[in-house]
């Protein structure tokens, strides 16, 4: 059975605060994704990874870094978190083009 | 540049049909995919294509055109459990070495009794 598992279902941070989401997935594949989901906005991409140690911005990255040091794990950064932060992070992987393969998703809150 | 247009919600009840379009805007296009999505739950994959015309799953088909950069997705014989979000996504080349999957900003399905 497929999986990708995110470290956390639920996360409050403060302010200014350093926050690590963590993703692992387990079917080799070679993308990985990093989304939010806001109400009425949908999906939005913050970074895809191809490969190890490759990464490409998506459509909304200020304020965020990622980190692909191994195939399976792909790591999500805020540098500094704000309020504006607080959202639903989803985590993806998949084949080249093929489907992809949804994480529970971490509920991150800001205060 | 990419950008996806869907409808924000649509309402239908049990036995119909509806149906969810989606237009894009894109380079380098490899395909459309469908994901549903219910309330408080992952994404989950429905169907993909690369080509045009019409690919059936079940009570679940999906269409595309490319030279209308549009597809549709099509659920007949409607159920409560339909009620989710349905979100199209595009697969689009980049940089030669790999690809993203951006999404739509989501159809919200109500089906009635």
């Amino acid at each position: 059975d497929v999986k990708v598992t995110q470290s956390s279902r639920y996360l409050v941070k403060r302010t200014g605060e350093k926050v690590f989401l963590e993703c692992v997935q387990d079917m080799d594949h070679e993308n990985m994704f990093w989304y939010r989901q806001d109400p009425g906005l949908g999906l939005r991409l913050i970074y895809f990874s191809y490969d190890v140690k490759m990464k490409e911005k998506g459509d909304i990255p200020e304020g965020y870094s990622v980190s692909r040091e191994k195939k399976e794990r792909f790591s999500l950064i805020l540098e500094s978190a704000s309020t504006n932060q607080t959202s639903m992070y989803l985590c993806a992987s998949s084949r080249l083009r093929g489907e992809a393969f949804f994480g529970q998703g971490t509920r991150l809150t800001v205060v | 540049g990419q950008s996806l247009e869907q409808p924000s919600e649509v309402t239908a009840v049990e036995g119909a049909i509806v149906q969810i379009n989606c237009t894009y805007q894109t380079s380098g296009f490899y395909g459309l995919s469908w994901y549903q999505q219910h309330d408080g739950g992952a994404p989950t994959f429905l169907s993909y294509n690369a080509l045009d015309g019409l690919e059936e799953t079940g009570r679940f088909s999906s269409f595309l055109s490319r030279s209308d950069s549009y597809g549709y997705l099509l659920l007949q014989e409607l159920q409560m459990k339909d009620s989710a979000s349905y979100f199209c996504a595009v697969r689009e080349g980049h940089n030669n070495a790999g690809n993203m999957l951006t999404f739509g900003g989501g159809t919200r399905l109500m089906v009635k009794p």
